[in-house]
């Protein structure tokens, strides 16, 4: 199992939809969760981090279940400034320390 | 605030040929660094990381290698440059002990 998954999409929705990306991660010890988003040839940018109760920061509202090892964020009103590819990221111990692993992406193509 | 520098932006280099991508913090101090590498449609991979002037951690063993001269300044380099050493090189910062990074605008390397 890899150690982050996601549907790679891409998903194509019409401005205004509502649009939910969901992540899986194996490690059961992962203590910390976000969301990237990063855009045709640029860097990754800090979305938002998602907090066990759930966490929304205006049309962004992310989840985690920790049960079941998955984390979504959910798009409300879809923007065409919406289009870009969305990380899940999940933090890792290794030797000591942390540091996090990324999903490959999954690519959100909002249309007129 | 703090911002991250990288450069160049840009790098067309032959094979064999040597490599120095560098990057630098502002703003903070005793940052957490971090060098990533997204091969053409694949996710970010951690090459090395860094928690302090001189520490190293390397990820994953390959021809590339990293130093950290002064506490805001990180280098990657290569002796030998491989066609599969193409690819988006980007550097990330975190506070110490902390989870979430950001990244600065990339390198983006294609070997010839």
């Amino acid at each position: 199992r890899k150690e982050v998954e996601q549907d790679p999409g891409p998903f194509n929705v019409p401005e205004g939809a509502t649009v939910a990306f969901n992540c899986t991660y194996s490690n059961s010890a992962s203590q910390s969760f976000f969301w990237y988003r990063q855009d045709c040839r640029k860097e990754p940018k800090l979305l938002m981090s998602v907090y066990s109760s759930g966490n929304e920061d205006g049309r962004f509202t992310a989840q985690l279940n920790r049960a079941s090892q998955y984390i979504s964020l959910l798009i409300r009103d879809s923007k065409l400034s919406d289009s870009a590819t969305y990380l899940c990221v999940v933090n890792t111990k290794n030797s000591g320390y942390s540091t996090l692993t990324f999903g490959k992406g999954t690519m959100l193509l909002v249309s007129p | 605030s703090q911002t991250i520098h990288q450069w160049p932006a840009t790098l067309v280099q032959p094979v064999g040929s040597p490599l120095s991508l560098e990057c630098t913090v502002e703003g903070t101090s005793n940052p957490n660094l971090y060098w990533y590498r997204q091969a053409a449609g694949r996710g970010l991979q951690l090459l090395f990381y860094s928690v302090g002037i001189g520490q190293i951690s390397s990820e994953v063993p390959q021809n590339l290698s990293a130093s950290r001269p002064q506490d805001r300044q990180f280098i990657l380099s290569s002796k030998k440059l491989l066609l599969s050493d193409s690819g988006f090189y980007l550097c990330a910062w975190s506070v110490p002990r902390g989870y979430e990074q950001y990244f600065g605008p990339g390198t983006r390397l294609t070997v010839t």
